[in-house]
């Protein structure tokens, strides 16, 4: 079965420091994956997806993605954090094989200090 | 468009009694889903449906837990009895296709469900 992994419960950052949040999937085929953003009190937004080509896919606000499917991984990045990135962020799996839904990881806290 | 829209924003009750949250994805959209987020667990599938019909239960947690969509504009979760141990924050999402998985789901708001 499809499954997703954030290592990270939280991570702290100074603001304009880069970012990297760290995502590794399981699944037997190529996967479907997101980024998906939550602000307090607000459900998820979507950052960035990546499904087929360039394995480097830009997302709104600045982020990025990078698929490394010898690593199973789909970390996202942001050269300079800004504090407004507080927020929790999830990574996402969609699959084509077992009814087309998409599973979370357990989400990573970023907390952005001045 | 006015988004997945749900209903309660907050639901406060007591155990044992019956909750019931709403959820009106958006029009056109072919699938939806419900998710229930907590700190313990993080953000967890519950069901989801494909044209109203639901195409896997496998994540609801027990009988006590049952979700409809008896049309393509609305579809509820109920909880009956309710247990402190379903406190959590309910989300529902639709996505414009059903087998395009590549495709991203549009969450609402959620309900913050609080079992005293």
């Amino acid at each position: 079965a499809q499954s997703v992994t954030q290592p990270d419960i939280h991570i702290t950052v100074s603001e304009g420091a880069s970012l990297e949040l760290r995502c590794n999937y399981s699944y037997g085929a190529t996967p479907y994956l997101f980024w998906y953003v939550q602000s307090p009190g607000q459900g998820l937004q979507l950052l960035l997806k990546y499904f087929s080509g360039d394995t480097l896919v830009q997302g709104i606000k600045g982020f990025e993605a990078e698929f490394k499917r010898s690593q199973s991984s789909f970390n996202l990045r942001k050269p300079s954090v800004h504090w407004s990135d507080a927020a929790e962020y999830f990574c996402a799996v969609a699959t084509n094989t077992g009814g087309f839904k998409t599973i979370f990881g357990a989400g990573t806290r970023l907390f952005v200090k001045a | 468009d006015a988004g997945v829209i749900q209903s309660p924003r907050h639901e406060v009750t007591e155990m044992g009694q019956e909750v019931t949250l709403r959820c009106k994805p958006i029009s056109g959209h072919n699938s939806l889903f419900w998710y229930r987020q907590t700190m313990m667990r993080g953000l967890e599938l519950l069901i989801y449906f494909n044209n109203n019909v639901p195409i896997d239960d496998s994540g609801m947690p027990e009988d006590r837990f049952s979700a409809k969509m008896p049309n393509a504009s609305f579809s509820t979760l109920k909880i009956q009895p309710s247990e402190p141990r379903d406190s959590a924050v309910y989300f529902c999402a639709s996505r414009e296709g059903f087998v395009a998985t590549n495709e991203k789901l549009f969450f609402g708001s959620g309900t913050q469900l609080s079992v005293l």
